[in-house]
């Protein structure tokens, strides 16, 4: 069983709708929670970083953390076709040695 | 731009054959951190340089190895190479404190085995 896990989609939604995305561990050491956006082709690009439990928000995004229930998420307000992507959740007990989850592609419809 | 550069941007190879891919950070970056991205795998985590010395290890073969140079740039060198090794590999760099919480991703060296 792989220490994160992440559905990989394809997630389609209509422009304007909210987007959710989510992922689960198993590893109760995890304190570093990260989502990251990656283009096709592209290098991921960190859209949240989250210490311990709690939400964040930050213009359309919000990323939300429960270690209770090893369950971190991701909403996207307003959605655009350019946020049209792969999401991927990274975590880490210790900083450095990020575990990534598999990704979930979204696709926004015009 | 990241400000993270990795060469080469694409490479094709032949299997049991040795390549370099080559990283550098971001200025100022002390860390370094090589990934592993393939379709059925998703980025796995290879291994972390500090400052030219090693600081933790993942899932990296043994016929895979890596360093850091006292300039900070680092490279990943790739021997007996087979088919199951074809990937994108993908470099980061962080300033390795806890507060940014950031890392800079390269764009990626497309490695093909055939």
């Amino acid at each position: 069983q792989k220490e994160v896990e992440q559905d990989p989609g394809p997630l389609s939604v209509p422009e304007g709708a909210i987007v959710s995305l989510n992922c689960t561990y198993s590893n109760s050491a995890f304190q570093y929670f990260m989502w990251y956006r990656q283009y096709s082709r592209k290098g991921p690009e960190l859209l949240m970083y989250t210490y311990s439990s709690g939400n964040k928000e930050d213009g359309r995004f919000t990323a939300q953390v429960d270690k209770s229930s090893k369950y971190i998420s991701l909403f996207i307000r307003d959605s655009q076709p350019s946020d049209s992507a792969t999401y991927l959740c990274a975590m880490s007990s210790s900083w450095g040695k990020f575990q990534f989850g598999a990704g979930t592609q979204v696709v926004v419809t015009p | 731009d990241s400000g993270v550069t990795q060469t080469p941007k694409h490479l094709i190879t032949a299997t049991g054959q040795r390549v370099t891919l080559r990283c550098s950070p971001r200025s100022g970056d002390l860390s370094v951190y090589w990934y592993q991205q393939s379709l059925d795998q998703g980025l796995q985590f290879l291994i972390q340089y500090y400052n030219g010395e090693e600081r933790a290890k993942g899932n990296i073969l043994e016929r895979f190895s890596a360093q850091q140079f006292p300039d900070l740039h680092s490279e990943l060198n790739l021997s007996s190479l087979e088919l199951g090794d074809s990937a994108l590999y993908f470099c980061a760099s962080s300033v390795d404190t806890e507060n940014t919480g950031e890392l800079f991703f390269g764009e990626g060296s497309r490695l093909t085995v055939l």
